[in-house]
């Protein structure tokens, strides 16, 4: 089945400095990929949506100067968080929409910024 | 806006019996897709069961049901036989019949089975 490849796993940063976040689609296009972040116990929450080539669009309260995301190629979607401070510590999850109304999810990536 | 109420945080249920959790949502549309997920321990989203709101056929994945009440706006999910490998956290979703591929989610129901 389609996958959806995202590195790191976890990612431990200092504050203030900047931490990518990659997501590869290995056998299928990602025309679109979604990113959400999800506290511990808590449901997911959706960041922002990036389509191959244009800009990202942000949820309501989603900095896009903090979260700069990247889909500059069909099989690449890349969230940057800059500045990261302790508050960004969290999960983040990508996923990538397959055919009509099927979704891959990224295993996500465990942001620690101390 | 669409919402997906997930009433239950937490259930329990012994291995080898059959547990129910429940969703609702609250739409205006007509044409929607549902979906059930769980997340294990690993946190890896794992698609369930997919249901489309003109079939009213309830869909059925070998161990794994719904029963989908589209004038009641209900979508829950029942589970069969329940395994221990089935501890996780479920979420409902809900994803518009357009060409808007976005998902909302619900809180999410903790199951919890007990050997």
């Amino acid at each position: 089945g389609a996958v959806v490849s995202q590195h790191p796993s976890w990612v431990i940063c200092k504050s203030g400095t900047s931490v990518k976040i990659e997501c590869r689609s290995l056998d299928f296009q990602a025309t679109t990929m979604f990113w959400y972040r999800q506290f511990p116990k808590q449901s997911l929450m959706l960041m922002a949506t990036s389509n191959e080539g244009s800009k990202a669009t942000y949820e309501q309260g989603v900095e896009k100067d903090k979260f700069l995301i990247n889909h500059a190629s069909l099989t690449l979607s890349t969230l940057t968080v800059t500045s990261a401070h302790p508050e960004d510590s969290s999960f983040y999850i990508c996923s990538g929409v397959i055919g009509a109304y099927g979704y891959t999810f990224g295993s996500g990536t465990r942001l620690t910024v101390v | 806006a669409q919402t997906v109420t997930q009433s239950q945080p937490e259930m329990s249920v012994q291995e080898a019996e059959t547990v129910t959790l429940s969703c609702t949502y609250d739409t205006s549309e007509s044409d929607y897709y549902l979906f059930w997920y769980k997340q294990p321990p690993s946190r890896q989203m794992i698609l369930v069961i997919r249901q489309e709101a003109y079939k009213q056929q309830n869909a059925t994945e070998n161990r794994f049901s719904v029963n989908f009440q589209k004038a009641a706006k209900s979508f829950s999910l029942k589970i069969s036989d329940s395994q221990l490998g089935d501890a996780a956290m479920y979420f409902c979703a809900y994803r518009s019949g357009g060409s808007n591929y976005k998902l909302t989610f619900g809180k999410g129901t903790l199951l919890t089975v007990n050997p």
